[in-house]
């Protein structure tokens, strides 16, 4: 069964950016997609964007437009989250989940989640 | 994008009673919805999916319904273990999803 790590707490200033890790544990990423998503303190959840690693591609939230990047490393069956451009509304627990497709692949899921990086951005 | 909605946002409740949780979308979204729950300090996990489809593993005792608009999350007995945060989710239009702003189920 497949469990997604990530990296740890991050604390970073306004302006810098950072990258988060998402490594799959006992498989790989192999024809599916990871979403990122992110819960600021408090608060619910927001899609932030997705990659599928063997096919290249990549979507994101418009609202990160020109701010986010999504990479990945099939050796490693790890991928990638940089946010650039921080701001204190960026801080946030961020989450990669794996997405899963349920009945021939109608019914997309998060199944399962990475257990979360926190993301502070304070000056 | 597609706005979802959940009631109430917070209810108390007793081991044993019966939960309701509501769920609405701004435009139909057929039967492609998702319920997760979430505990403190933890990820969220997926519950149910296709709006009454149980995950493998979830107890029975959770329920999905609606289509279209309308949704609902039951857990027929409260259990100890249940006291949590439950997100709808919408997947009809991915992959820019939607989430429903959560419903805080705590101890009465």
């Amino acid at each position: 069964q497949v469990q997604l790590v990530q990296s740890g707490a991050e604390v970073k200033k306004p302006g810098s950016s950072v990258k988060v890790s998402c490594r799959a544990s006992g498989g790989t990423f192999n024809n599916f997609a990871v979403s990122w998503l992110r819960q600021a303190p408090g608060q619910g959840l927001e899609w932030v964007g997705r990659i599928i690693p063997s096919f290249g591609i990549l979507n994101h939230a418009q609202s990160l437009q020109g701010r986010i990047t999504f990479t990945a490393d099939t050796s490693t069956s790890t991928v990638y989250m940089e946010l650039s451009s921080l701001r204190s509304e960026d801080t946030a627990v961020y989450y990669c989940a794996r997405v899963r497709a349920y009945d021939s692949g109608g019914y997309s899921t998060f199944d399962p989640w990475g257990q979360g990086t926190l993301v502070t951005v304070s000056s | 994008d597609i706005q979802m909605t959940q009631s109430p946002s917070s209810l108390s409740a007793s081991v044993g009673d019966r939960v309701t949780i509501t769920c609405r979308a701004n435009q139909s979204i057929s039967n492609y919805l998702n319920w997760y729950q979430q505990k403190p300090g933890k990820a969220p996990n997926l519950l149910i999916y296709a709006a009454s489809s149980l995950k493998s593993g979830v107890p029975s005792r959770f329920s999905g319904s609606g289509s279209g608009t309308d949704f609902t999350l039951t857990i027929s007995s409260l259990q100890p273990e249940d006291f949590a945060t439950y997100y709808c989710q919408q997947s009809y239009r991915i992959p820019r999803v939607t989430f429903g702003p959560g419903t805080t189920v705590d101890i009465k």
